[in-house]
């Protein structure tokens, strides 16, 4: 079956920097997206991955590995608004999103 | 970016009545529209699949009679909830892929429904 982990909550602190880890297990890859929702609200695009390596893009970058199915969001300077949840997708060989729980960030003072 | 509209943002309805969604690309020719639910505190579920001019392919689990899709043209589609009842309540959003560079979805902003 088609899978995609990623923890349920984490915690920061203001100011400072936090990963979110991704793993999946899908019928085929066609590249691995992170969206940003809050509370209430729509998905936001934040990142595409495709091939292996780092995507930097301001304060946040995403890692892919495709070897090991994994993934992460790198998020620096964290800021009150960062305060989210954050989905990991993966689109299959049949260019399905394949969701992610999501993991919901809270940003403490 | 692309902008994709939900149509209303909520609603309030009796149970037993019909409710129509409306998702509109309003800047780009959506080749392929996706019905999303999502109950509180859980992730996007996927309801269907709409390409423009075809039927929909809805999940399993999912009933298309309940849940009519149309998507009568590049840059809409629609969601009828028939014969709604208490447990339909939940937030339902649209996303649209065909403008994206990655091939990405961009989403309405949602509409909530309750259904009394």
């Amino acid at each position: 079956g088609q899978n995609i982990d990623q923890p349920t909550e984490m915690t920061a602190t203001e100011g400072a920097i936090v990963q979110i880890n991704c793993t999946y297990q899908t019928s085929g890859f066609n590249g691995l997206f992170w969206y940003q929702q809050h509370a209430g609200e729509a998905p936001t695009f934040l990142s595409y991955n495709v091939l292996d390596g780092l995507e930097e893009k301001g304060r946040f970058s995403s890692f892919l590995s495709r070897s090991k199915g994994y993934s992460y969001l790198l998020l620096k300077e964290l800021q009150m608004k960062d305060s989210a949840s954050y989905l990991c997708a993966v689109m299959d060989s049949n260019y399905q999103l394949i969701w992610g729980a999501g993991t919901k960030l809270i940003i403490k003072p | 970016g692309a902008v994709v509209s939900q149509h209303p943002s909520w609603v309030i309805c009796k149970s037993g009545t019909s409710v129509k969604i409306e998702c509109r690309s309003l800047d780009f020719q959506a080749t392929t529209m996706f019905w999303y639910r999502q109950f509180p505190k859980q992730s996007l579920m996927l309801m269907a699949t709409s390409n423009e001019g075809s039927k929909a392919t809805y999940e399993q689990g999912v009933e298309k009679d309940k849940f009519l899709i149309n998507h009568a043209s590049l840059t809409l589609s629609t969601l009828t909830v028939t014969s709604a009842h208490p447990e339909d309540s939940s937030f339902y959003i649209c996303s649209a892929r065909g403008a994206g560079e990655f091939n990405e979805q961009f989403f309405g902003p949602g509409t909530r429904l309750t259904v009394l």
